[in-house]
């Protein structure tokens, strides 16, 4: 069974720093990986998705990579802003339905 | 884009009352549809998947006579919390896709309190 794993579990950080968000899976058998943010009592936002035959994906401040092999994704934010502030979700798809989803990392970022 | 409404975003109700949750897709027909369940400090965790008109198919653990889920429409997909206990309250939430090689799109959640 496919096992998600986020670290660090919670960071907080000055405003302006980059930073990096790590995830890792169990099985690299995957159809896609997906970064999503969810603000607290809300649902998911999709940040970035990258397909298996990707390596990453840029969206402004914001870069996804993926090493399938080795069974790893990071999630780099650059210029960190106090509206980052969110949990951040790694999910993988292992085929045309299921997503199965890290335990999140808790990002803070401090004025 | 695609957009996926739930309905209530918050209900509270009392011990023993049963609850339904709707999903729907406003622009697009979803053939899946997904419901998910996040409690507090934890990811989101798979419950069930039901395709449209037929049964829905149920992750290990999940009760299925407790979790009534009807997708009757192309268009919408309810989840019943029947007898609702304090233990079922959580946060739910609901994805909707197309076809099979389309991506997920995910309402915004309903955060259920069972006093």
């Amino acid at each position: 069974k496919q096992e998600v794993t986020q670290i660090p579990a919670a960071l907080s950080v000055p405003e302006g720093e980059n930073l990096v968000l790590n995830c890792s899976f169990t099985d690299s058998a995957i159809y896609n990986l997906q970064w999503f943010r969810q603000d607290p009592g809300k649902g998911l936002t999709s940040l970035l998705l990258i397909q298996s035959s990707q390596r990453e994906q840029t969206s402004g401040r914001l870069n996804a990579s993926l090493d399938k092999s080795s069974g790893r994704s990071t999630l780099y934010i650059a210029a960190s802003q106090p509206g980052d502030s969110a949990t951040y979700l790694c999910a993988v798809r292992h085929n045309f339905n299921k997503f199965y989803f890290g335990s999140g990392t808790k990002l803070n970022v401090k004025p | 884009g695609a957009v996926v409404s739930q309905h209530p975003s918050w209900v509270i109700c009392k011990s023993g009352t049963s609850v339904k949750i709707e999903c729907r897709s406003l622009d697009f027909q979803a053939t899946t549809m997904f419901w998910y369940r996040q409690f507090p400090k934890q990811s989101l965790m798979l419950m069930a998947t039901s395709n449209e008109g037929s049964k829905a198919t149920y992750e290990q653990g999940v009760e299925k006579d407790k979790f009534l889920i009807n997708h009757a429409s192309l268009t919408l997909s309810t989840l019943t919390v029947t007898s609702a206990h304090p233990e079922d309250s959580s946060f739910y939430i609901c994805s909707a896709k197309a076809e099979s090689n389309q991506p997920q799109h995910f309402g915004d959640g309903t955060r259920l309190s069972i006093l």
